[in-house]
């Protein structure tokens, strides 16, 4: 198993630009979520999803959209790139159990946005 | 006042030391909780679960104080490779979507 993979690893975008962060995972995995680590800080929830076609604002869910077709993938849209949205994005899955809670992690996206 | 805080250090302490971090939460409904290890520049892994009769994973224990709204983790006989950052995580309402990450206790162990 690959677990969770995350493309691409490193990006830097212009100011207004669009992109879409991939995420995939192969464990058959229901809930899906994207974070984002600030420097110093804690990981920030921005969406989830707990089945393929159902998804759910996080924490920080502005700036972001996602989609959610298959149990695999779960990409993560940024339509107007903002020099706030420079961090490391984290994609993570988890079993669907409820109270089942561990989370698994991608390698992450470093995202720079000037 | 955050909802995990964490002393953000950095530990720097030698091989073989004994080393404890503490971790606040806010949320007194919370359910769950967790040690994360994020190496530099890594995802972050589960390390392990706390429980609220306190756990032991090899040089590792886990324990939990509901009443003071802490967690502590404790480190036995450092070694080199417990060189990370480790998180502490509360899950507020035993939902998976309500992961609160604390911000992470930076600890370097030094030959």
């Amino acid at each position: 198993n690959a677990g969770v993979t995350q493309t691409p690893k490193f990006r830097i975008l212009k100011i207004g630009q669009s992109m879409t962060l991939q995420c995939t995972q192969d464990m058959n995995h229901n809930y899906m979520y994207w974070y984002r680590q600030d420097p110093g800080m804690g990981l920030k929830l921005i969406y989830y999803s707990v089945g393929a076609g159902i998804t759910d604002k996080g924490e920080v869910p502005n700036g972001y959209n996602v989609s959610r077709s298959t149990t695999e993938d779960f990409p993560l849209r940024l339509e107007l790139a903002a020099p706030s949205q420079t961090s490391v994005y984290f994609c993570a899955s988890s079993y669907p159990t409820v109270g089942t809670d561990t989370q698994y992690f991608g390698p992450g996206t470093r995202l720079t946005v000037l | 006042r955050k909802e995990v805080e964490q002393d953000p250090g950095p530990f720097n302490v030698p091989e073989g030391a004994t080393v404890a971090f503490n971790c606040t939460y806010s949320n007194s409904a919370s359910q769950s909780f967790f040690w994360y290890r994020q190496d530099c520049r890594k995802e972050p892994k589960l390390l392990m679960s706390v429980y609220s009769s306190g756990n032991e994973d090899g040089r590792f224990t886990a324990q939990l104080n509901r009443a003071s709204q802490y967690i502590s983790l404790l480190i036995r006989d450092s070694k080199l490779s417990d060189s990370a950052t480790y998180l502490c995580v509360v899950n507020i309402f035993n939902n998976n979507n309500d992961m609160r990450f604390g911000a992470g206790t930076r600890l370097t162990v030094k030959p």
